[in-house]
């Protein structure tokens, strides 16, 4: 069963601190995965997309790595914000027709002033 | 506003009623998604179409469940008999046709049922 596991649940920092939130999966096989940032009540927005052959990828603050081998994710988000607050979502897509996402049950990020 | 738009917002029903929601996607999207969220999870696939063709769908969608997305453009999702365990956040996304075409979320539809 394709599963992807996210650490940790949830995550409280201070404003302007650095974070890294870590993803595992078991999606075979393998697409791209993607992060996705959603808010509270609101539809997810993605933040970063890396196929099989990316390891690194940045979106301003934001920076994903992938290791395909080891089937890990992280996003580091440098210098938080408060508006930096919401959950962040662990996508992973198969090789299948359509594209069909598999989510983590995501790390929920607060950021104090 | 030429993003994803999901009606109603919030919808709240007894328990046998039947709900319908509607999802506008992004105009030139090809492919449209149903997802579903309930509080403190990832959102589970439903089923997905390309244009008017409805691709696939997850055993998720129980025959209560029927989507359609009758021109190729905007999509209803429609419960039939809903249960208490139907209630959760419905989220529709589109994209273009490619399977690293990233995929525009709705602010959803929340339901409750009573």
């Amino acid at each position: 069963k394709n599963q992807v596991e996210q650490s940790p649940q949830s995550l409280i920092i201070l404003e302007g601190k650095n974070c890294t939130l870590q993803c595992n999966y078991t999606v075979s096989p393998f697409s791209n995965l993607r992060w996705y940032k959603q808010d509270t009540g609101r539809g997810p927005v993605s933040l970063t997309i890396m196929t099989f052959s990316e390891n690194t990828k940045s979106n301003g603050r934001y920076t994903a790595t992938l290791d395909a081998d080891t089937k890990q994710s992280s996003l580091h988000i440098t210098a938080s914000q408060l508006s930096d607050s919401a959950s962040y979502i662990c996508v992973v897509s198969a090789k299948s027709s359509g594209d069909k996402l598999t989510f983590g049950t995501g790390t929920r990020l607060a950021v104090r002033p | 506003d030429t993003g994803v738009s999901q009606n109603p917002r919030h919808k709240i029903t007894k328990r046998g009623q039947n709900v319908t929601f509607r999802c506008d996607p992004i105009s030139e999207h090809n492919r449209l998604y149903w997802y579903r969220q309930t509080l403190g999870q990832g959102p589970e696939f439903l089923t997905y179409f390309q244009n008017e063709a409805q691709l696939e769908k997850s055993r998720l969608l129980s025959d209560r469940f029927s989507a359609e997305r009758p021109k190729g453009s905007f999509s209803t999702l429609e419960i039939q008999r809903t249960e208490q365990g139907d209630s959760a956040m419905y989220l529709c996304a589109s994209s273009l046709n490619s399977d690293l075409g990233e995929q525009y979320f709705g602010p959803g539809t929340r339901l409750t049922v009573t």
